[in-house]
């Protein structure tokens, strides 16, 4: 069974830095490009970045570029993000996904990261 | 930056087709997917490359792709359909990026 645990999201303050981790097992970790996406309360879902099955290219949104950092260690099946000048327009819920082609096929259940003083 | 348009929300009564649009200017030439997501829970693929249907999602879920829109159909639409919807593409620039739909409250009543 395929399993994404994301963990590490606590309250941190403007300007903190946090990182995120995602446990995957189930299905070869290294066959899989993988994408971080969050969720702020109650609003729609945002795209955040993606890093190829071998860590080799990463891509970020606008929004977060230059701040976070994705990466990635296959031999621990574990994917990162290292969050960094957080804001509070960072507040959200952050999803891992496995990404075997073009679709984000699998998810975790999200862990919650609040950005407040 | 790259945007997808959706309607904010559409209201069917149960049994009725459920249609919801995604516009994009690159969706002439970038796959579109479809994603539901129901209250408190992660989402879910639904459709992928515009039309394809991952299994174990009911045939009464259908996706299209036309020009600068793409389209998910819920023929017969159930209770249980009830989510929110979001379209999912590629920023066609070569910037790799991906981006979500503004997404789409579906109501069964």
């Amino acid at each position: 069974e395929v399993q994404l645990v994301e963990s590490g999201g606590v309250v941190v303050q403007p300007g903190g830095s946090l990182r995120l981790s995602c446990a995957a097992s189930g299905f070869t970790f290294d066959d899989y490009a993988m994408h971080w996406v969050r969720q702020a309360p109650g609003k729609g879902l945002e795209w955040v970045s993606l890093i190829s099955w071998d860590g080799g290219s990463t891509y970020y949104a606008d929004s977060v570029k230059g701040r976070f950092t994705i990466s990635r260690d296959n031999s621990k099946n574990s994917l990162y993000l290292q969050m960094n000048s957080l804001r509070a327009e960072d507040t959200a819920l952050y999803y891992c996904a496995s990404s075997a082609a073009g679709a984000l096929d699998y998810w975790g259940q999200g862990t919650l990261v609040t950005v407040s003083s | 930056s790259y945007e997808l348009t959706q309607p904010p929300s559409v209201s069917v009564s149960p049994g009725q087709t459920a249609r919801i649009t995604c516009s994009g200017d690159a969706l002439p030439k970038k796959y579109a997917y479809w994603y539901q997501q129901k209250s408190g829970q992660a989402p879910v693929l639904v459709i992928y490359e515009d039309s394809k249907r991952p299994s174990g999602i009911p045939e009464r879920f259908s996706g299209s792709s036309s020009g600068t829109m793409a389209t998910l159909t819920i023929s017969g639409a159930q209770v249980e359909d009830e989510a929110d919807y979001y379209c999912y593409s590629t920023d066609s620039s070569g910037n790799h990026r991906r981006v979500f739909g503004t997404g789409t409250k579906v109501t069964v009543l």
